[in-house]
């Protein structure tokens, strides 16, 4: 069964840092772009950074640009995201999902979602 | 940054069609896909490339995209489809959601 499952969410003060994982099973991670996605409470979805299949290109979206970063062991079949200098606006549930492609731009979709794994961001 | 426009509410009584509408600049231009999801569940992809069905998908969803809105239409609407909707399109390396239409079947 094709399967994806977050862990690492929690409360983290203002400023601080998480590293969230997703451990995929099911598929041969290293062949397809994978991606996070955010929801805040009562809120809608809000795509965060993907890793492209194979040669593992990493892009971002302008709201975490160069406080999260994106990578993967594909030894252990798993998607990190490491977070820091986190702030309230921060605060959702982060999902892992998995591309129907190989390539990010390739507008197929995600097809397989986690899910999701809480972050609260607060004192 | 790149805007996707959704209502924020559709209502369809059960049996009829619902459409949902997601408008952005020359949005035609770019392939759009759609979400489904339910209230504490993960989103569901029920449209990719504009009219893909996922396998698994019913035939009674499907999608179009021209000029500058795609629409999502799900024909024969059951209760069972009541949820929230987003669209998805991808613009200079990243991807966009529009900001969700939730439908009501009553």
């Amino acid at each position: 069964e094709v399967q994806l499952l977050e862990s690492g969410g929690g409360l983290v003060q203002p400023g601080g840092s998480l590293r969230l994982s997703c451990a995929a099973s099911g598929f041969t991670f290293s062949n397809y772009a994978m991606s996070w996605v955010r929801q805040a409470p009562g809120k809608g979805l809000e795509w965060v950074s993907a890793l492209s299949g194979r040669g593992g290109s990493t892009y971002y979206a302008d709201s975490v640009k160069g406080r999260f970063t994106i990578s993967r062991d594909i030894s252990k079949d798993t998607l990190y995201l490491q977070m820091k200098s986190l702030g309230a606006e921060d605060t959702a549930v982060y999902y892992c999902a998995k591309d129907q492609d190989m390539f990010f731009g390739s507008s197929s979709g995600e097809d397989i979602w986690g899910q999701g794994t809480m972050v609260t961001v607060s004192s | 940054s790149y805007d996707l426009t959704q209502p924020p509410s559709v209502s369809v009584s059960p049996g009829q069609r619902a459409t949902i509408s997601c408008s952005g600049d020359k949005l035609g231009d770019k392939d759009v896909c759609w979400y489904q999801q339910k209230p504490g569940q993960s989103p569901i992809l029920v449209i990719y490339q504009d009219m893909k069905r996922p396998s698994g998908i019913t035939e009674r969803f499907s999608g179009s995209n021209s000029g500058n809105t795609a629409t999502l239409t799900i024909s024969g609407t059951q209760v069972v489809d009541e949820a929230d909707y987003y669209c998805q399109a991808w613009d200079s390396s990243t991807k966009v959601f529009g900001g969700g239409t939730r439908l009501t079947v009553l």
